[in-house]
């Protein structure tokens, strides 16, 4: 069975960091693109950030880029989602999300449950 | 980039049809068939309901079905039972400095 589970999410103060984790299991890690998407309070889906299967290719939406920072370690089959300067409008549940088509085309067979993180002072 | 722009609601009686459209420009919707749909209940994760347009995964009921038509895809739900009262959100991939873009998201209530 496919499973993505997001870890690392919590309170932080504005201008703080936080580093989000996505462990995978049930599947073949290391030849599957992963994307994160958040979704502030009320609010709709924000795809967030993209990264290859080996992940030599990376790719931020502009709202966090130069903020955030994506990696994975597929021996460990686990993404990494360093958040810094964070501000009260990431505040969001962040899910990571699988792309299906292993060809780049934003095909999100599988979401992880989702983990809050929550910026104020 | 802007989101995909969506209804806010629709809503349908138990056993009719209703229709969610999902409007983009030339830079997604209108250029590329990476159009998928997603359904979410109040305080799940999405699920997967609808790839390339107008493909079903495994597992997803063939009451819902997608189609395109220039810059504006759809997700129809026939049949509507109480269960598919959901939130329904559109993506597409773009051209854009955003690699991948969502909908406003569409409140689905089942009269």
């Amino acid at each position: 069975e496919v499973q993505l589970v997001e870890s690392g999410g919590g309170l932080v103060q504005p201008g703080g960091s936080l580093r989000l984790s996505c462990t995978a299991s049930g599947f073949t890690f290391s030849t599957y693109e992963i994307n994160w998407v958040r979704q502030a309070p009320g609010k709709g889906l924000e795809w967030v950030s993209y990264i290859s299967s080996s992940g030599s290719t990376i790719d931020y939406a502009d709202s966090v880029k130069g903020r955030f920072t994506l990696s994975r370690d597929n021996a460990k089959n686990s993404l990494f989602l360093q958040m810094n300067s964070l501000r009260a409008e990431d505040t969001a549940v962040y899910y990571c999300a699988r792309d299906g088509s292993a060809a780049g085309k934003g095909l999100f067979d599988y979401w992880g449950q989702g983990t809050p993180v929550t910026v104020s002072s | 980039q802007s989101a995909l722009t969506q209804p806010a609601s629709v809503s349908g009686s138990p056993g009719q049809s209703i229709t969610i459209t999902c409007t983009g420009t030339s830079s997604d919707v209108g250029t590329y068939n990476y159009v998928s749909w997603f359904q979410q209940h109040p305080g799940k994760a999405p699920k997967f309901m609808i790839y390339d347009v107008s493909n079903r995964p495994s597992g997803v009921s063939n009451r819902f079905s997608g189609s395109k038509s220039g810059n504006t895809a759809s997700l129809t739900i026939s049949g509507l039972q109480a269960e598919d009262e959901a939130d329904y959100y559109c993506s597409s991939y773009t051209s854009t400095t955003t690699l991948y873009v969502f909908g406003t998201g569409t409140k689905v209530t089942v009269l």
